[in-house]
């Protein structure tokens, strides 16, 4: 059964600092991983996706990286912004029926 | 991009009353779509594969008499909760995976922006 867990639970830090998030999971066996953001009582915005493939994604001041054969992800953010403060949730998709398996998340607070 | 949509965004009813929740995709077919429910300070954890046209498959735990649900095309899925009672309350989101058109996004999962789901 695939488990996800993400480190640290909570994080803050002041503005400007480069950042990384980690996630980890058990199965090697995935279809791919995605990071997303989610603000307080919000749905979730999808930051990057990377197929099981892939070494990594970027997008703006994001960097993903995935390492399925150890089973971590890393999520790197550049420059931190106090409007980056949201949770970050790790997902991994398995490549059985497809099911998305969520870490609990990361709680980010960049400070002005 | 590929949308999904949910209805309503939130809804607050009495306890025992019956709550339908609707997932769209907007301009993709899906012929699976996911649901999720997120309590308070918590992850999403997996309730059900919707699958077009066939029974849902559910998780172990979630009671499939409870929480119903019904893939009746492949742009619509509708969850619905029966006898709500508060521990009901949650934020539900939905997912649906791109089957159609084809191209370069197809098997990607697009999530919903949430139902919030308040039983008094």
């Amino acid at each position: 059964k695939q488990e996800v867990t993400q480190i640290p639970a909570a994080l803050s830090v002041p503005e400007g600092e480069n950042l990384v998030l980690n996630c980890s999971f058990t199965d090697s066996a995935i279809y791919n991983l995605q990071w997303f953001r989610q603000d307080p009582g919000k749905g979730l915005t999808s930051l990057l996706l990377i197929q099981s493939s892939q070494r990594e994604q970027t997008s703006g001041r994001l960097n993903a990286s995935l390492d399925k054969s150890s089973g971590r992800s890393t999520l790197y953010i550049a420059a931190s912004q106090p409007g980056d403060s949201a949770t970050y949730l790790c997902a991994v998709e398995d490549t059985g029926g497809f099911k998305t398996i969520f870490g609990a998340g990361t709680r980010l607070f960049v400070k002005a | 991009g590929a949308v999904v949509s949910q209805h309503p965004s939130w809804v607050i009813c009495k306890s025992g009353t019956s709550v339908k929740i609707e997932c769209r995709s907007l301009d993709f077919q899906a012929t699976t779509m996911f649901w999720y429910r997120q309590f308070p300070k918590q992850s999403l954890m997996l309730m059900a594969t919707s699958n077009e046209g066939s029974k849902a498959t559910y998780e172990q735990g979630v009671e499939k008499d409870k929480f119903l649900i019904n893939h009746a095309s492949l742009t619509l899925s509708t969850l619905t909760v029966t006898s709500a009672h508060p521990e009901d309350s949650s934020f539900y989101i939905c997912s649906a995976r791109r089957t159609r058109p084809s191209g370069p996004s197809t098997d990607t999962q697009y999530f919903g922006p949430g139902t919030r789901l308040t039983v008094l």
